[in-house]
């Protein structure tokens, strides 16, 4: 399976803290990305890397990939009570056309 | 755009009975794709589209599923007979082939209860 593995299931962190969510697939990839899901709804695209970038910055997100680790990383810096959701990752794997493989998700709970 | 648009937002039927789901898909995309979500599972992939051509349907679950895509703008997921294990929600996403970057944009998901 070329299923994404997220790390950790969850966690729970405090307003103002920092959160990080780690993902691993298992084949090459062109791109992976992140997503947020909040309770309920559809999930949205949050941001993107390329498999020959190594660090992509999008306001307080911060998203590194380490292909030969086949894995990747996404800090959320001073975090606040509405970034409570489910973050997944998606590969674009090399040679499967337009579909994401989506990891397993993380559930990111901050608290006031 | 009024981004990707599922109905009915919710279904509750009996088990034996028929369910179909629909997808408007963002205009100009020429991906789409179904999923089905369950605490259980997590998020499953059951179809694709590619310019309205079925490219992999190995997820969906048995021959009692079947997916349509009669044009560009719409789909339809269908579930006959329907029984209670197919309780989950599911999601409609699409997106542009063919720019090497494929992010996908979810509709707001049909919750399925199978009683």
């Amino acid at each position: 399976s070329q299923q994404g593995e997220e790390d950790p299931q969850a966690l729970s962190i405090q307003e103002g803290e920092n959160a990080t969510m780690n993902c691993s697939y298992k084949t090459s990839i062109n791109n992976l990305q992140w997503y947020r899901q909040n309770s309920g709804r559809g999930l949205v695209h949050l941001i993107l890397i390329r498999s020959n970038e190594r660090e992509k910055h999008s306001g307080r997100l911060r998203v590194t990939l380490d292909t030969s680790k086949k894995s990747s990383s996404l800090l959320i810096t001073a975090s606040r009570a509405a970034d409570t959701a489910s973050y997944f990752c998606a590969t674009l794997h090399t040679g499967t056309a337009s579909k994401l493989t989506f990891g397993t998700g993380t559930r990111l709970q901050v608290t006031l | 755009d009024a981004g990707v648009i599922q109905s009915p937002r919710h279904e509750v039927t009996e088990m034996g009975q028929e369910v179909t789901l629909r997808c408007k898909p963002i205009s100009g995309h020429n991906s789409l794709f179904w999923y089905r979500q369950t605490m259980m599972r997590g998020l499953e992939l059951l179809i694709y589209f590619n310019n309205n051509v079925p490219i992999d349907d190995s997820g969906m679950p048995e021959d009692r599923f079947s997916a349509k895509m009669p044009n560009a703008s719409f789909s339809t997921l269908k579930i006959q007979p329907s029984e209670p294990r197919d309780s989950a929600v599911y999601f409609c996403a699409s997106s542009l082939a063919g720019t090497g970057i494929h992010e996908q944009y979810f509709g707001p998901g049909t919750r399925l209860t199978v009683t």
